[in-house]
């Protein structure tokens, strides 16, 4: 159980297009989504929280118009990255929890973006 | 901030040995949580430590928590080479979010 997918595994665009991001947990609720950012070699940077029907919270230095995120169900979290340019290339992981109050992330198998 | 370092950064290994990883917090803790990615896969959930000296195996893992709550440990006996990846530990402060290590990098010489 809690499994949790990612829509594409790997994209490449061109500088200034937008590319959409879906994260859906296939086997549970998801009430939190999180969303981080792994550049090669180094750890995991959280962008920012999604809770279902509400706003996301961003990190601090994360642009909100930048990093778009929305968490229309339980199921599904979506990032779309606006305006891409080659400094937004990199591996992007969701993962999610089945309530604000469970401890475990269950992380996607990430999407890999680069832009050319 | 709250701020979560693990060290060593890399861990080269002899196949066969054991090792340990350690993780330390800037801050006290209210759990610390250990995670694998495999090289080119995604953060896989190991373990959860909440109590004070709390220590937790799986089968040739230790998973350890300081008394204090600012520190764990993972001690790996007779490393295999399904024991390569990077091992993060992520720890979480009262009503904070989960902060990643910067991760410790194994390689296994067989």
């Amino acid at each position: 159980g809690a499994v949790v997918s990612q829509h594409p595994s790997r994209v490449i665009c061109k500088s200034g297009t937008s590319v959409k991001i879906e994260c859906r947990s296939l086997d549970f609720q998801a009430t939190t989504m999180f969303w981080y950012r792994q550049f090669p070699k180094q750890s995991l940077m959280l962008m920012a929280t999604s809770n279902e029907g509400s706003k996301a919270t961003y990190e601090q230095g994360v642009e909100k118009d930048k990093f778009l995120i929305n968490h229309a169900s339980l199921t599904l979290s979506t990032l779309t990255v606006t305006s891409a340019h080659p400094e937004d290339s990199s591996f992007y992981i969701c993962s999610a929890s089945h309530s604000p109050g469970q401890e475990t992330q269950y992380f996607g198998p990430g999407t890999r973006l680069l832009v050319l | 901030g709250q701020q979560v370092m693990q060290i060593p950064q890399y861990q080269h290994v002899q196949e066969g040995e054991d090792f340990t990883t350690y993780c330390n917090s800037s801050t006290t803790l209210s759990n610390i949580q250990w995670y694998k990615q495999r090289p080119g896969g995604h953060p896989v959930f190991l373990i959860q430590l909440v109590k004070s000296g709390e220590v937790k195996k799986q089968k040739r893992l230790t998973f350890q928590f300081g008394e204090a709550k600012k520190n764990s440990s993972l001690h790996i006996t007779a490393t295999q080479t399904t024991d390569v990846g990077t091992y993060f530990c992520a720890g979480r402060a009262a009503g904070n979010k989960l902060t990643f290590g910067g991760g410790t990098r194994v390689l296994v010489k067989p």
